[in-house]
């Protein structure tokens, strides 16, 4: 079955510092991918998403995801993340052509000290 | 911008009783959803609805639970006989269409059962 997994369960950065989250996935057909963000008390929000063509996309608020297929992995990055990035983020797997259903990683809680 | 919403954001019911967490998808959304997550564990995909019927169910989606859409509007989760274990935070999703699209996330109910 497919699964995708969250290297890091809590990150915890200071303000300024680089932002790398792992995400692998399991499964060798086609896929889309997406990462989500969960700020504190609000609901999941979409901050980008792989399809197909160039494998570095920019999502919302600084944030780039590179996919490597060779690798399997869809990693977020933010160069300098700030106090507002502390939330918990989440990668998503969809099968391509095969329904809607996202698989999703455990999170990762990121904590971004001021 | 179009959000979907759900209530209640809150719920606590006894074992064995049932429950109807309600969602509003986005108006021109054709595909909904319903995830949940269980406290320290994944998101988990339970059903997917389409053109007044299931398009997919995970394993966990059995007897006990079903999904309608009663009016142009809601689209609804029973829960019959709740389990202690049913206790997670149920999330509602819609989308434009399947394939490449992007599910849009409701704010979540969390569901206690005592």
């Amino acid at each position: 079955a497919q699964s995708v997994s969250q290297h890091n369960h809590h990150v915890i950065l200071s303000e300024a510092a680089s932002l790398e989250l792992g995400c692998n996935y399991s499964y060798g057909g086609t896929v889309n991918l997406f990462w989500y963000v969960q700020y504190p008390g609000q609901h999941l929000q979409l901050l980008l998403k792989y399809f197909s063509g160039d494998p570095l996309v920019k999502g919302i608020k600084g944030f780039e995801a590179e996919f490597i297929k060779s690798k399997f992995s869809f990693n977020l990055r933010k160069p300098s993340v700030q106090w507002s990035d502390t939330a918990e983020y989440f990668c998503a797997v969809k099968v391509y052509n095969q329904g809607g259903k996202l698989i999703f990683g455990q999170g990762t809680e990121l904590s971004v000290k001021p | 911008e179009p959000e979907v919403t759900q209530t209640p954001s809150h719920q606590v019911t006894q074992m064995g009783q049932e429950v109807i967490l309600r969602c509003v998808p986005i108006s021109n959304h054709l595909y909904f959803y319903w995830y949940r997550q269980i406290l320290g564990q994944k998101v988990e995909f339970l059903v997917s609805f389409y053109n007044n019927e299931i398009s997919e169910k995970s394993e966990i989606f059995d007897d006990q639970f079903s999904v309608e859409r009663p009016d142009g509007s809601n689209f609804t989760l029973k829960i019959r006989s709740t389990k202690l274990e049913d206790s997670a935070m149920y999330f509602c999703a819609s989308s434009e269409r399947t394939g490449q699209e992007t599910q849009y996330f409701g704010p979540g109910t969390r569901l206690l059962v005592l």
